[in-house]
């Protein structure tokens, strides 16, 4: 079955020092991956997203990811990280090659930034 | 603007009393989906549409209906809430093919 992992449940970064999400799926077929940010009292944006093509996709705000097909991850980065970035990020894989609703979630991460 | 709409934004009612949370897009997309988000749980999907009078479960369906009369809304009714769906619904849209989401803002729902 597919699934998503997300291992870190919490992190806390040092405002303009680097960051790094971790991002693990199970799926079959080429994946089509997501990470979505939420900030507290708000619905979901996207940040990024894979389908095909460069490995390493840049999304807004300054975020960017890599997928790497031999470790099943796709991790999200961030090389200084500002105050405002502080909300839960999700990873998201779609389970159906035609796209549409079918996307599977991880845990979240919540992220934390000290001054 | 192009977007989500979900009301009500909150509410509180009592275990057993029938509740609708209506969904609107206005980007007329074909794809509509419910999902609730739970600590420690992530987002886990409900129910999806992928067209008028077309849907189906997903991974946590129990307790739940849909219906999808026209392209525009997505209503999730809970005939009979109880306590344990207590928790933030979040609609969400895409356009065929896309698997972009679009998220509506989210219903905090206390089941008492």
């Amino acid at each position: 079955a597919q699934s998503v992992t997300q291992p870190d449940i919490h992190i806390t970064v040092s405002e303009g020092a680097s960051l790094e999400l971790r991002c693990n799926y199970s799926y079959g077929a080429t994946p089509y991956l997501f990470w979505y940010v939420q900030s507290p009292g708000q619905g979901l944006q996207l940040l990024l997203k894979y389908f095909s093509g460069d490995t390493l996709v840049q999304g807004i705000k300054g975020f960017e990811a890599e997928f790497k097909r031999s470790q099943s991850s796709f991790n999200l980065r961030k090389p200084s990280v500002h105050w405002s970035d502080a909300a839960e990020y999700f990873c998201a894989v779609v389970r159906a090659a035609n796209g549409g609703g079918k996307l599977i979630f991880g845990q979240g991460t919540e992220l934390s930034v000290k001054p | 603007e192009a977007q989500v709409t979900q009301n009500p934004r909150y509410l509180i009612t009592v275990t057993g009393k029938k509740l609708t949370v209506t969904c609107s897009q206005n980007m007329n997309h074909e794809y509509m989906s419910w999902y609730r988000q739970d600590p420690g749980l992530g987002l886990r999907q409900i129910y999806y549409s992928m067209n008028v009078e077309v849907t189906d479960k997903g991974d946590v369906p129990e307790g739940y209906k849909v219906s999808r009369k026209e392209k525009r809304n997505f209503p999730l009714i809970l005939e009979s809430p109880s306590p344990n769906q207590t928790s933030l619904y979040f609609c969400a849209s895409s356009s065929k093919g896309t698997s972009r989401l679009n998220f509506g803002p989210g219903t905090r729902l206390t089941v008492t």
